[in-house]
């Protein structure tokens, strides 16, 4: 079946690093999403990862690792704003739609 | 570009009603997706829909239907609303759905079914 597991929460402080971890179990893999997810708002995509390695995208990376069904997401530099959830998804085209398998998502608390 | 928008943006139904949830792109995009968000979990689909007159059943599709008439509109319709169908719900769009393609979400529909 298809699962994917994050931390319910994480806390770190101003300028501080902080790693989200994601693993995943799906039948067909087809690339893994990062989504941003403020407190009453729309998910909004950060990055996304389909062949092994590191994406880096200004203060925010992402690591894929196909093999050990693992990704993580890397904020440097953190600011009150990034105080958020955090949505890891995977892209599984054995699903309805080729469809984004979402995980319970990572609230992030970042404090001064 | 509005990009992708939704109506309304709260509702309270009673237990029986019936419901449309709007849900419009202006992207030009052949892919469109109804999520449901409960507190703590994560996002499910309801129904997505790859162009103009031909949609399918994600993974929670029972007590819910959509149509897809034109490229750009994408509703979602309860018939008899149950308080189980209390969430948040997303609607999102995406050009393809292979590759780097991202989804696209819309602002969200919060309903509450009393």
């Amino acid at each position: 079946g298809q699962n994917i597991d994050q931390p319910t929460e994480m806390t770190a402080t101003e300028g501080a690093i902080v790693q989200i971890n994601c693993t995943y179990q799906t039948s067909g893999f087809n690339g893994l999403f990062w989504y941003q997810q403020h407190a009453g708002e729309a998910p909004t995509f950060l990055s996304y990862n389909v062949l092994d390695g590191l994406e880096e995208k200004g203060r925010f990376s992402s690591f894929l690792s196909r093999s050990k069904g693992y990704s993580y997401l890397l904020l440097k530099e953190l600011q009150m704003k990034d105080s958020a959830s955090y949505l890891c998804a995977v892209r599984d085209f054995s699903q309805a739609g080729t469809a984004l398998i979402f995980g319970k998502g990572t609230t992030l608390s970042v404090s001064s | 570009n509005a990009g992708v928008t939704q109506t309304p943006k709260f509702r309270i139904l009673k237990i029986g009603q019936s419901m449309t949830l709007q849900c419009a792109q202006d992207m030009n995009h052949n892919y469109m997706y109804w999520y449901r968000q409960d507190p703590g979990m994560g996002l499910k689909l309801i129904y997505y829909s790859v162009g103009a007159g031909i949609t399918d059943k994600g993974e929670v599709p029972n007590g819910y239907n959509v149509s897809r008439s034109t490229t750009e509109d994408f509703p979602l319709r309860l018939e008899l609303a149950a308080p189980s169908q209390t969430s948040v719900y997303f609607c999102a769009s995406s050009y393809e759905a292979d590759s780097y393609n991202e989804q696209f979400f819309g602002p969200g529909t919060r309903l509450t079914v009393l």
